[in-house]
């Protein structure tokens, strides 16, 4: 497609359980980010991948989530062992490189996956 | 740290009105970006401009325009002649040279509400 998609749009799930969330960047970009926006703690950056390694992972926020992106496009973030404070909508963007000040700081969002904790 | 503020959580307008967000920062750094992005009801955020710490000139695109004073610290956003489709929550965003300019830090946003 010609923006960046996400699945599942919604999810529910049970408290404990194990939860995927995909994003499918703009074909050709090589930096992805994953952000959170939740009613409490409003957008927060989780991590970053240029090409398939995550130089910044600092904004996950426990040893819980975890990400990865092969091929230097579909990334995938999991959160383990759900808790109820991890309910949210979890944003995915990309943009053509992360070099610094030679990014134009446009990032293209996807539409978001919310997650509902049970 | 790093510290994005907008005060105002929703402003509600009826067309044709001109309103003005506000975006207060605060950074250590002295290279920075900011950015406005906008949320409509679809969710996607959608990004509208990025200035750099050295470039105070304002800038005007189309019915938008915005004011970076780096005396005050605010890079604040006016929509003239407000129109409907302007509903939405607006993001102001800083990223800082010590990050890379990867990590965006985001204000809690504005929510406008425009009626006809």
């Amino acid at each position: 497609g010609a923006g960046v998609s996400q699945s599942p749009s919604n999810k529910v799930t049970e408290k404990g359980k194990d939860v995927e969330l995909r994003c499918d960047p703009i074909s050709g970009h090589t930096a992805l980010y994953w952000y959170r926006q939740s009613l409490g703690q409003g957008l927060e950056f989780l991590i970053y991948f240029q090409g398939n390694s995550a130089p910044d992972k600092s904004g996950l926020p426990s040893d819980r989530f975890s990400a990865e992106r092969t091929g230097g496009s579909v990334s995938t973030l999991t959160i383990q062992r759900t808790q109820q404070e991890d309910s949210a909508v979890y944003l995915c963007a990309s943009s053509l490189r992360a070099s610094g000040v030679a990014n134009t700081g446009e990032l293209f969002f996807g539409e978001g996956s919310r997650l509902t904790v049970l | 740290a790093q510290k994005v503020t907008q005060a105002q959580t929703e402003i509600s307008v009826v067309e044709k009105e001109d309103v003005t967000l506000d975006c207060v920062y605060e950074t250590r750094d002295t290279t920075y970006y900011l950015f406005w992005y906008k949320q409509p009801p679809s969710g996607e955020l959608v990004f509208l401009i990025r200035r750099n710490s050295f470039d105070e000139q304002n800038e005007i695109s189309g019915r938008y325009s915005w004011n970076f004073q780096k005396s005050t610290s605010s890079f604040n956003f006016t929509i003239t002649a407000s129109q409907v489709v302007d509903s939405a929550v607006y993001f102001c965003a800083l990223s800082e040279a010590g990050t890379g300019f990867q990590k965006l830090v985001f204000g809690t946003g504005t929510r406008l509400l425009v009626s006809p």
